[in-house]
């Protein structure tokens, strides 16, 4: 198993300002991948990030919103950028331990006003 | 698209009872299959995963598999209040990312 501390667990941001997510794995990982679940929803996937390389944005997300961290194998950084109250939701990063399991973060819940 | 698809509930059963959560996925391919419990306000966690067709049991949760129909179920047998929660299914083909169905909210009454 992966154990996945995520930081901060939640936090209230004035609009138009930016947070920045944290997330540390005890081990080495090929990928970390980041989602967004909005209320009542299930997982959207954000992005996949790569160490040494840009991230993978999937449809919907782009660099410039969502720029995203990988120095090393066991951490991660994504920011929300510019802020909007639709931005309100919980931000999960996980990683996949190849066919064994995917592991998530303890998410970031995030209140835009 | 890889899809995963499960009814968004919720599904009520009463306490003692067998919940019966189902999940149908699109690529054939798929080899391993999962299903995470996700209580509200809190992060997705593994409660189960089965990777050959048949039934595969863990204290009170089954998981069943039938690759042909290419379909997965988890039964929670005596069903408790505590398993009040959503219940994602998710599917992994080997190199390449885990796609999560949306989840199905069920809820144990007392």
């Amino acid at each position: 198993s992966a154990v996945i501390s995520q930081k901060p667990s939640r936090d209230i941001c004035q609009r138009g300002t930016s947070l920045t997510i944290q997330c540390q794995v005890d081990s080495q990982v090929t990928m970390m991948f980041w989602y967004r679940q909005q209320p009542g929803q299930s997982l959207t996937l954000i992005a996949t990030a790569n160490q040494g390389s840009e991230a993978t944005y999937e449809s919907g997300f782009v660099i410039d919103k969502f720029p995203i961290s990988r120095p090393n194998l066991t951490f991660s950084t994504l920011t929300v950028s510019n802020m909007s109250p639709e931005d309100s939701s919980i931000y999960l990063c996980s990683v996949e331990l190849g066919e064994v399991a995917a592991f998530f973060g303890q998410g970031t819940r995030l209140t835009v006003v | 698209q890889k899809e995963v698809e499960q009814n968004s509930g919720p599904l009520s059963v009463p306490e003692g009872a067998i919940a019966s959560l189902n999940c149908t996925y699109s690529d054939r391919g798929s080899q391993s299959f999962f299903w995470y419990r996700q209580y509200s306000g809190k992060s997705p966690e593994l409660i189960m995963s089965i990777y050959s067709n048949g039934d595969k049991e863990d204290g009170r949760f089954t998981a069943q598999l039938n690759k042909a129909s290419q379909y997965v179920s988890l039964l929670i047998r005596d069903s408790q209040p505590s398993d009040s929660a959503t219940y994602l299914c998710a599917v992994n083909t080997y190199g390449q990312n885990f796609v999560f169905g949306p989840g199905t909210r069920l809820s144990v009454l007392p």
